[in-house]
């Protein structure tokens, strides 16, 4: 089946470590996104690709890297300089980032990111 | 600069009963418009997007969305609701082509359903 792995589910962090939340997609889409969610404030857009070795920043890129080094894959490093970790994050991609259906996005199951 | 409202941050409907959840945007030009679904602890799941000819879409589940170009709204109904369609659900528009097509997501609307 087609589809957006995330992993861990659920994640715990001691202030002043970083970690990387996995992103694994199966569609052959070329963009993917990175999503932070907190109640009340709906989806918020960390970073995205287009594709392959290429990133931007989005809204609230700050704390957080990515990389892009295979199609299929986008991880996230939530870094020690980000004052508020402890959220949802949503992983999402879709086809390319021309035409029509190319704004529709796949989302992946979440993961919920606690810091201790 | 493009935005997403949903007025109702909690809608509580009895089973078997209509609802109908509010979008309105704010978008410079023709807008792709899109609700998703998400049920607590899960990622989003697309109900159903409009892109362009008939005003009235349907999706999945039931669930319909009417455009309204003059209004700038995206209202989602359905005639009965269930009790599995207890969820959060979000509207968004887009694309932002300057920002890789990203959307821009509502702040959600909680439905509850009583039996």
């Amino acid at each position: 089946d087609g589809g957006i792995t995330q992993s861990p589910k659920y994640l715990f962090r001691k202030e002043g470590q970083n970690v990387t939340l996995s992103c694994e997609q199966n569609l052959n889409h070329d963009a993917m996104y990175w999503y932070r969610q907190d109640p009340g404030q709906g989806l918020r857009l960390i970073y995205y690709s287009q594709i392959v070795n290429d990133f931007q920043k989005g809204d609230i890129a700050e704390g957080y890297s990515v990389s892009r080094e295979k199609k299929e894959s986008f991880p996230l490093t939530v870094t020690s300089a980000q004052k508020n970790p402890t959220a949802f994050y949503l992983c999402a991609s879709s086809i390319s980032s021309g035409g029509t259906h190319s704004s529709e996005q796949f989302f992946g199951p979440g993961t919920r990111l606690t810091v201790l | 600069a493009q935005s997403v409202t949903q007025p109702d941050i909690h809608i509580t409907v009895s089973e078997g009963a209509s609802l109908e959840l509010r979008c309105n945007y704010s978008y410079g030009a023709t807008p792709y418009l899109f609700w998703y679904v998400q049920s607590p602890g899960q990622g989003l799941q697309l109900l159903l997007k409009y892109f362009s000819g008939d005003t009235l879409v349907q999706g999945i589940k039931g669930f319909e969305a009417e455009f309204k170009r003059s209004q700038s709204s995206f209202n989602l109904r359905k005639p009965s609701v269930h009790w599995s369609d207890a969820a959060e659900y979000f509207c968004a528009v887009g694309p932002l082509m300057e920002y890789g097509n990203k959307l821009v997501f509502g702040a959600g609307t909680i439905l509850r359903v009583k039996s």
